[in-house]
């Protein structure tokens, strides 16, 4: 499978803080890109798509994408305890996604 | 809507016994369907995808096998367990778009003694 980097946790925040994910991937022909977040026993949940370079907002959630760079990052604004998952990052074009390993985010109160 | 289900969500099967796993899509036609494998504390493992009935890709070479009997059904499926296997198992579909993200089942947790 394509490599897929994110960065190192656990990642601890304090409520109201902003966290910050980022992800590399290897494959510059991908063109899809996605957050899941998984909370701890569950399957992954999508919580943003992005498919152009640039910023995506979503609430509290922005993605930003950087195709040159070959670089992926999700802000969580406003972290809230119900935030507290391990996030993964995805990307793909051909019919399949590979997986980062996840970054656990931990918010506390 | 679009819905997944997978069953059975947890399993305890022995060395060397066999396996089956389902999965159902309902509300799309001619979906995408996948199965991965997740390892505890380890990231999503691809295992097989299916982009239409009777056609199979496998990512891994293992004891695994897997089959799409009718349009909306993936079944996964191993003749003999090994102490490996045990882990995430997750079904997934996606619309036919070429982008489209994946969307998965509640997964079912293995545990092969």
């Amino acid at each position: 499978q394509k490599e897929v980097e994110q960065n190192s946790g656990p990642l601890s925040v304090p409520e109201g803080a902003i966290a910050s994910l980022n992800c590399t991937y290897s494959d510059r022909g991908s063109q899809s890109f996605f957050w899941y977040r998984q909370y701890s026993g569950k399957s992954p949940e999508l919580i943003m798509s992005i498919y152009s370079n640039g910023d995506k907002e979503d609430g509290r959630f922005t993605a930003q994408l950087n195709k040159a760079s070959q670089y992926v990052s999700l802000l969580i604004r406003d972290s809230q305890p119900s935030d507290s998952a391990t996030y993964l990052c995805a990307f793909g074009g051909d019919y399949k996604l590979s997986f980062g390993a996840g970054t656990t985010v931990t918010v506390r109160a | 809507s679009q819905t997944i289900h997978q069953w059975p969500a947890t399993l305890v099967q022995p060395v060397g016994s066999p396996l089956s796993l389902e999965c159902t899509v309902e509300g799309t036609s001619n979906p995408n369907l996948y199965w991965y494998r997740q390892a505890a504390g380890r990231g999503l493992q691809l295992l097989f995808y299916s982009v239409g009935i009777g056609q199979i890709s496998s990512e891994v070479p293992q004891n695994l096998s897997a089959s799409r009997p009718q349009d909306r059904q993936f079944i996964l499926s191993s003749k003999k367990l090994l102490l490996s296997d045990s882990g995430f198992y997750l079904c997934a579909w996606t619309g036919t778009g070429y982008n489209s993200p994946l969307h998965f089942g509640n997964g079912t947790r293995l545990t092969v003694t």
